[in-house]
């Protein structure tokens, strides 16, 4: 079993569509779960992150962690094309020292007009 | 501030072929990475660096090497290239490395190994 499982889609949807996108992981020692948005041809760009379980809201965008069932979501409200894009989970622990981030194989998020 | 930039865009290697990916950050960054991207496969960790003169290996290592002679630069050489290195190659910095520290990508650069 990997460590982070992300489904690929592609995943097409109407402008103004509500969207979920979402992964799962193994490792319980994870802390910090991020969502990186990546434009094509494009390095990824932090979107959102929350620390341990509950929600976080920013605008158009909520992230929600639920470390019970280890499944992170990202929600988008209001879809834009603008939102096309590949959306990636990472997740990372806490140590005193250098933590890794550990990604998820990105969903591909087209928004059509 | 230019960021994080990395030459070439793009580059064709002949099998056995050497080069060096070139990355460098403007934004004094202790913490550098060198990821690569597969289709379909998310990023894997190469190499990283929480500062001059100190660099570690990741999760995909082999066929690489790294050097971190300064703050601001962190290139990725590769020997003796293989089909298999063939993918998108990105640089990234982040200020501490820890936790959420946010990680700031480089445009990347796609390599071909024919």
């Amino acid at each position: 079993q990997k460590e982070v499982e992300q489904d690929p889609g592609p995943l097409s949807v109407p402008e103004g569509a509500i969207v979920s996108l979402n992964c799962t992981y193994s490792n319980s020692a994870f802390q910090y779960f991020m969502w990186y948005r990546q434009y094509s041809r494009k390095g990824p760009e932090l979107l959102m992150y929350t620390y341990s379980s509950g929600n976080k809201e920013d605008g158009r965008f909520t992230a929600q962690v639920d470390k019970s069932s280890k499944y992170i979501s990202l929600f988008i409200r209001d879809s834009q094309p603008s939102d096309s894009a590949t959306y990636l989970c990472a997740m990372t622990w806490i140590t005193s020292g250098n933590t890794p981030l550990v990604f998820g194989k990105g969903t591909r998020l087209s928004v059509i007009a | 501030n230019a960021g994080v930039t990395q030459t070439p865009k793009f580059r064709i290697l002949k099998i056995g072929q050497s080069m060096t990916l070139q990355c460098t950050q403007d934004m004094n960054h202790n913490y550098m990475y060198w990821y690569r991207q597969d289709p379909g496969m998310g990023l894997k960790l190469i190499y990283y660096s929480v500062g001059a003169g100190i660099t570690d290996k990741g999760e995909v290592p082999n066929g690489y090497n790294v050097s971190r002679s300064t703050t601001e630069d962190f290139p990725l050489r590769l020997e003796l290239a293989a089909p298999s290195q063939t993918s998108v190659y990105f640089c990234a910095s982040s200020p501490k490395g820890q936790g959420a520290d946010t990680q700031y990508f480089g445009p990347g650069t796609r390599l071909t190994v024919l």
